[in-house]
């Protein structure tokens, strides 16, 4: 199985920062990489797949970079609606795996 | 607008049978990958397989096989996990998500239904 890593495991970050986290998957997997957020008591969202794409609807605040083992998602300017837990997971072979999880909360 | 709505929460003693279901609306059904995720209390998400209802081809992992079945009713447009005999360990929040499309490229979950909360508890 691709396991995955992501840093820091969480962050204290202020409205209006710039925030970046970090996905490692233990082996290359081309750009088959998703980002979710999710908030507490709610069902994950998708933001970001094949690495850099936005799903429809996320607004461009959002982007993601990488390719083979490392891969970022940054948050331009963190609005407080935007505090949650983000995780990354790799498609490019079975069993699909998740990172353990980000939680950005306020500072 | 692609849907994908789950059956309510249960509360069950260890050793019953469950069957949690998950009805897709605004797409055809039979054409899109659904997965189901787990979450237990606190932690992260995990990825326990998925099945394309246009021919109940499964997929599952590792750490699920043989402890789940998943299933399909695509004249229902329903997706199915179930239990035969629940374990204490098995409390936890379950999500299904529909994959957004065949192959691997596309293996990467686009739509979430809402969760359904399992508890096992004697």
């Amino acid at each position: 199985d691709i396991q995955m890593t992501q840093s820091p495991s969480s962050l204290s970050a202020s409205v209006g920062d710039r925030v970046t986290i970090t996905c490692r998957a233990s082996q290359g997997i081309s750009n088959y990489l998703a980002w979710f957020q999710q908030k507490p008591g709610k069902a994950p969202k998708s933001l970001i797949y094949a690495a850099s794409s936005l799903q429809s609807g996320v607004p461009s605040k959002f982007s993601g970079s990488g390719s083979g083992t490392d891969f970022t998602l940054t948050i331009s300017s963190l609005q407080p609606e935007d505090f949650a837990t983000y995780y990354c997971q790799q498609y490019n072979s079975y069993p699909l795996t998740f990172g353990p999880g980000t939680k950005v909360d306020i500072k | 607008e692609v849907q994908l709505v789950q059956s309510g929460a249960e509360v069950k003693k260890p050793g019953e049978s469950l069957k949690i279901s998950c009805k897709g609306s605004g797409y055809s059904f039979t054409s899109y990958w659904i997965g189901w995720v787990r979450q237990m209390p606190g932690k992260g998400l995990e990825w326990m397989g998925i099945i394309y209802p246009g021919d109940s081809d499964t997929r599952y992992s590792p750490s699920f096989q043989g402890q789940v079945t998943i299933s399909a009713d695509k004249s229902i447009s329903t997706a199915y996990l179930q239990w035969s005999s629940l374990k204490a360990s098995d409390t936890a929040m379950y999500y299904c998500a529909r994959l957004a499309g065949a192959g691997i490229a596309a293996a990467h979950f686009d739509y979430w239904g809402q969760g359904t909360l399992v508890t096992v508890s004697s």
